[in-house]
């Protein structure tokens, strides 16, 4: 079946720093591959999304591209705020009767201190 | 656009009582997906609705874990009687057909 490895967490960081988190997947077929993101007290939000092998996703400073040949997303930003601090998912979905199926990674919190 | 909305925020209830859980999806939206997150685990799929049919509930954990969407439109997760182990994070999700999901806030549940 599908699944998805994630960096252990909590990272904790500086401000101004470089940020990867690591994201390896298994899967069958050609799956979509996401990074969601939820901030304290609230619900996960959509970060960014590659659809095909090479694709870069890539939303306020963050980043993954969709390496097949690794199975890998790993999620980066060359330089944090504060308000990144968040817990950060990484995820797969596939196509199953015509509708998509979401793996989740355990998540990664990220700590973000001034 | 109104997004996909919770209902409660936080439960806390004693070890034998009864939930209930609401989620109401985008409108147009007839794909309606419930999830959970178990304290410091991944968030795991439990079932999935298209309009009002079950697709999918491969994930249901038990027989205590009844969900309905009468009508196609909003969706109730009910758990009777609670464990502690269903203490986590209940997401719900909504997509049109074969789109990517949009996930509400959660509902917090902790069981006593």
């Amino acid at each position: 079946g599908n699944s998805v490895t994630q960096m252990e967490g909590p990272v904790t960081l500086s401000e101004e720093a470089f940020l990867t988190i690591n994201c390896t997947y298994t899967a069958t077929g050609y799956p979509s591959l996401f990074w969601y993101v939820q901030y304290p007290g609230e619900g996960l939000q959509l970060l960014l999304k590659a659809t095909k092998a090479d694709d870069k996703g890539s939303n306020k400073g963050f980043e993954a591209t969709y390496r097949k040949e690794t199975t890998s997303f790993h999620l980066e930003k060359g330089s944090v705020q504060v308000s990144d601090s968040a817990v950060y998912f990484c995820a797969l979905s596939s196509a199953s009767g015509g509708y998509q199926k979401v793996t989740f990674g355990t998540g990664t919190k990220l700590q973000v201190i001034p | 656009e109104a997004g996909v909305t919770q209902f409660p925020s936080h439960s806390v209830i004693e070890k034998g009582q009864t939930v209930t859980l609401r989620c109401d999806p985008i409108s147009g939206h007839d794909n309606l997906y419930w999830y959970r997150r178990v304290m410091g685990k991944e968030i795991k799929f439990l079932l999935h609705f298209v309009k009002e049919s079950k697709q999918d509930e491969s994930g249901m954990p038990n027989n205590r874990f009844l969900a309905e969407r009468t009508g196609g439109t909003y969706s109730t997760l009910k758990v009777q009687p609670a464990e502690l182990e269903d203490s986590g994070v209940y997401f719900c999700a909504s997509s049109p057909r074969g789109f990517t999901q949009y996930f509400g806030p959660g509902t917090r549940l902790t069981v006593l």
